[in-house]
């Protein structure tokens, strides 16, 4: 089972809510990964959590707050966005980090989201 | 730093046809890891080939081949006999050993009937 789900699918938010997506994977992958994903782009890394800890942070504004409450879960808590925040949020797990091995990541649906 | 480059922004071909998609990549690692996703219009990224530097050995996986150079930094991936359902964005992305993972801009390929 390769399943990676994500919630919701698509979220429409105005520049002051708060909202947050979440990402839940069964497979016992202990890294987990937040992607953006502009239209007809590739996939740019935002953020890596290891064991639950956060290890890459790519320098992604404060207005993007990731959490990892336990090994199966991982959430982008997001405040205050811009209209350019618009794109499709895309998170993958692996088995784990290790220094000597890149993982194969394994992706969820995505959530398509837009600000208005 | 590392960089992948895929030249070729969209390709059309019709059903049956064979189409080969280039991937060149740029890294001073050793020991790296190339990998293939498929993204169709839905949106998910679903994987297709993970591949380490030590590993030259091209691989055929039903109608898919992959073909690793490391002489010309390159990972080719050739869709033989393609069908409609072929049609996606293809990614060929490129990875050191602390996971961060680096993507080219993508091809598009069409597939028609």
């Amino acid at each position: 089972d390769t399943e990676v789900t994500q919630t919701p699918k698509h979220l429409v938010m105005g520049m002051t809510n708060k909202k947050s997506l979440k990402c839940e994977q069964h497979m016992g992958h202990r890294a987990m990964y937040w992607y953006k994903q502009k239209a007809k782009k590739p996939p740019e890394l935002m953020f890596v959590y290891s064991y639950e800890k956060l290890s890459i942070n790519e320098s992604v504004p404060s207005r993007f707050s990731p959490e990892c409450p336990n090994s199966s879960l991982l959430n982008l808590h997001l405040h205050a966005l811009q209209p350019e925040d618009s794109a499709l949020y895309l998170c993958a797990s692996s088995q784990a980090l290790d220094r000597e091995l890149a993982d194969t990541q394994y992706f969820g649906p995505g959530t398509r989201l837009t600000v208005l | 730093a590392q960089k992948v480059t895929q030249a070729q922004t969209e390709i059309s071909v019709v059903e049956k046809e064979d189409v080969t998609l280039d991937c060149v990549y740029e890294t001073r690692d050793t020991t790296y890891y190339l990998f293939w996703y498929k993204q169709p219009p839905s949106g998910e990224l679903v994987f297709l080939i993970r591949r380490n530097s030590f590993d030259e050995q091209n691989e055929i996986s039903g109608r898919y081949s992959w073909n690793f150079q490391k002489s010309t930094s390159s990972f080719n991936f050739t869709i033989t006999a393609s069908q409609v359902v072929d049609s996606a964005v293809y990614f060929c992305a490129l990875s050191g050993g602390d996971n961060d993972m680096r993507f080219g801009a993508g091809t598009r390929l069409t597939v028609k009937p």
